[in-house]
């Protein structure tokens, strides 16, 4: 099995709102990843976590906030969004090994609309 | 020189007809290659991991080239249903980052 769940699958907010994005694996994985992608392009990385600690952040603005309560969740908290920032949010998880046989698998994404 | 890098396409191929992507990376000590499949507002999906043999599932063939640093993707036979986005992965050695080419938008026509 080689699923990664998140919830919602669509979310429109207001600029001023807090919401959160959610995402889960069973896959006994032990790194997760945030990415965003928006319409023609390739996923942009946001966040890892390895091992539940926050490995890589790159150069993400505050108004995303990852959490990881443990191995098999992450949270995406949002806050004061702009427009611009509507696009597909991906999360994916692999073993974490960092080894050549590492592969990432996606969840289906979060379609997020800022007004 | 971009880190990853593949022709943006599209490609415009007939039913059954066999067509190949390549894609370049740059960091010589790379280790880990993939092609994903990425279907219009859809998650990218796994297609194959590269080997340093080459794999083949299918109709679809993987090859790496490493002293040219590319890797290549083969559809033979295509079917309407691979026409996607095939994004090229490449794994940054020693780390979780895993850089993405634009991907190739690939239509099979009836």
């Amino acid at each position: 099995d080689t699923e990664v769940t998140q919830t919602p699958k669509h979310l429109v907010m207001g600029m001023t709102n807090k919401k959160s994005l959610k995402c889960e694996q069973h896959m006994g994985h032990r790194a997760m990843y945030w990415y965003k992608q928006k319409a023609k392009k390739p996923p942009e990385l946001m966040f890892v976590y390895s091992y539940e600690k926050l490995s890589i952040n790159e150069s993400v603005p505050s108004r995303f906030s990852p959490e990881c309560p443990n191995s098999s969740l992450l949270n995406l908290h949002l806050h004061a969004l702009q427009p611009e920032d509507s696009a597909l949010y991906l999360c994916a998880s692999s073993q974490g090994s960092r080894l050549a046989t590492d592969t990432q698998y996606f969840g289906p994404g979060t379609r997020l609309t800022v007004l | 020189r971009k880190e990853v890098e593949q022709d943006p396409g599209p490609f415009n191929v007939p039913e059954g007809a066999t067509v190949a992507f390549n894609c370049t990376y740059s960091n010589s000590a790379s280790q880990s290659f993939f092609w994903y499949r990425q279907d219009c507002r859809k998650e990218p999906k796994l297609l194959m991991s590269v080997y340093s043999s080459g794999n083949e599932d299918g109709r679809f063939t993987a090859q790496l080239n490493r002293a040219s640093q590319y890797i290549s993707l083969l559809i033979r036979d295509s079917k309407l249903s691979d026409s996607a986005t095939y994004l090229c992965v490449v794994n940054q050695p020693g780390t979780y980052k895993y850089i993405f080419g634009t991907g190739t938008r690939l239509k099979v026509l009836a």
